[in-house]
Order: C-alpha cells, then sequence, then structure tokens
C-alpha cells in the first residue's frame, strides 16, 4: 500500500466549475501537508501549505486537512483554463522534512 | 529573488556514462533536496542536506549516486555509471530553516540511452 494515495485522474471540468481534489494517506506521523501546482515540462510550484488539521483559504483555493479520516482536499473555485495543470499532494513529517509525494491528478478545465 | 535554478535542463547520455546534475538553491536556503520522477511513478525523495551535511540519504537507490554540497551552497548529483533505470526527470528542492514548505526547481531530465 502506498503512503500517499491519489487518483491520477483525468478529471475534466468546464470553467467556472468548482474543483475537488483529494489524497488519503496512511501515514499518522504526517504533520505538514502541501498542493502543488506542475505545468507540463515544469518544476512542481507550491500553491497551498498546511500545518496539522484544518482548512486554509487563498483567494481561489481552499485547502482541508481532516488528519482523524487522514484526508486532505483542495478546492478550486472558478475554474479557469489556466487552472489547467498537474496538481500534487504531499506531505511530511516533523524533523527532516522528507516529503511524500501522490501521484498527481491531471486537470482539464474547459473554456 | 531567483528561484531554485538547475542544469542541464536536459541530458542525454549513453549506459555506462557518467553525468553531473547541478542545483543552486534560493539564496540563503540551509536545506536543499533531490527528488526524481521516474516515467509513471510518484516523485521521490532521493535526500536531504542542511548546509553541507547529508541530514537524510535514504532515498538514495544506490551507491551509483554521489550527491555533494561542499561549501553548503549549490549541490551536484553524479551518477555514475548511468542504467537504463536512472531515466526520469530529478528535481532540486529548498527550503529555510525550521520550513515545511520546499520550492522545487525546473528539473533535470536525464535520458539514458
Amino acid at each position: 500500500q502506498k503512503e500517499v494515495e491519489q487518483d491520477p485522474g483525468p478529471l475534466s471540468v468546464p470553467e467556472g466549475a468548482i474543483v475537488s481534489l483529494n489524497c488519503t494517506y496512511s501515514n499518522s506521523a504526517f504533520q505538514y501537508f502541501m498542493w502543488y501546482r506542475q505545468y507540463s515540462r515544469k518544476g512542481p510550484e507550491l500553491l497551498m501549505y498546511t500545518y496539522s488539521s484544518g482548512n486554509k483559504e487563498d483567494g481561489r483555493f481552499t485547502a482541508q486537512v481532516d488528519k482523524s479520516s487522514k484526508y486532505i482536499s483542495l478546492f478550486i473555485r472558478d475554474s479557469q483554463p489556466s487552472d489547467s495543470a498537474t496538481y500534487l499532494c504531499a506531505m511530511s513529517g516533523v524533523g527532516g522534512f522528507k516529503t511524500i509525494f501522490g501521484a498527481g491528478t491531471r486537470l482539464f478545465v474547459k473554456a | 529573488e531567483a528561484g531554485v535554478t538547475q542544469f542541464p535542463s536536459h541530458s542525454v547520455i549513453e549506459k555506462g556514462q557518467t553525468v553531473t546534475l547541478r542545483c543552486d538553491p534560493i539564496s540563503g536556503h540551509d536545506n536543499l533536496y533531490w527528488y526524481r520522477r521516474v516515467m509513471g511513478k510518484e516523485i521521490k525523495f532521493l535526500l536531504h542536506f542542511v548546509k553541507e551535511s547529508k541530514q537524510d540519504e535514504s532515498g538514495m537507490p544506490n551507491n551509483r549516486f554521489l550527491a555533494e554540497r561542499t561549501g553548503g551552497t549549490y549541490s551536484t548529483l553524479k551518477v555514475q555509471p548511468a542504467e537504463l533505470e536512472d531515466s526520469g526527470v530529478y528535481f532540486c528542492a529548498s527550503s529555510l530553516t525550521g520550513q515545511a514548505e520546499q520550492y522545487f526547481g525546473p528539473g533535470t531530465r536525464l535520458t539514458v540511452t
């Protein structure tokens, strides 16, 4: 079993839709939860960062962490064609910050 | 402020040859990480430097891989000799002391033929 499970998609939505992306994990030691966005042939770009459980909002993006269920989510409101990319969930524990990544979900937002 | 830079962007070498990848972290970031993504797989951790010291090298696949960070600034990752299964994209990331958020470079695409 992988430490982090993420549906690779692809996920296709119309412009303006609310997008929900999620990951589950098995290691209860994870404390830091990140979402990265990666465009084709580029490096991962840090989008959202959350420590422990709770919600965090930044513009059209909301990250949620439920440690009791070992489940994290990223919501994108009013999705735009420019949001089309691969979204990677990532997490790490305390100490060295070795980061474990999900497989990434490929998102297409159609105009 | 300049981000993480990596060189070269793409390298094609033959099996058995040696390749050296370079990473320049964001200025002031003591933490430097190497990751790798092979075809169809997740991004996997290779190792973590704090300044010039190796903090965690549990992800290094075998002794054909050698990472260095002399002086605690840029880092190199040498593969010698390269094998076909080493093909993939090698990412470098850096972070400030005590910060979990890591900032990634654009990656080096390594193709071993």
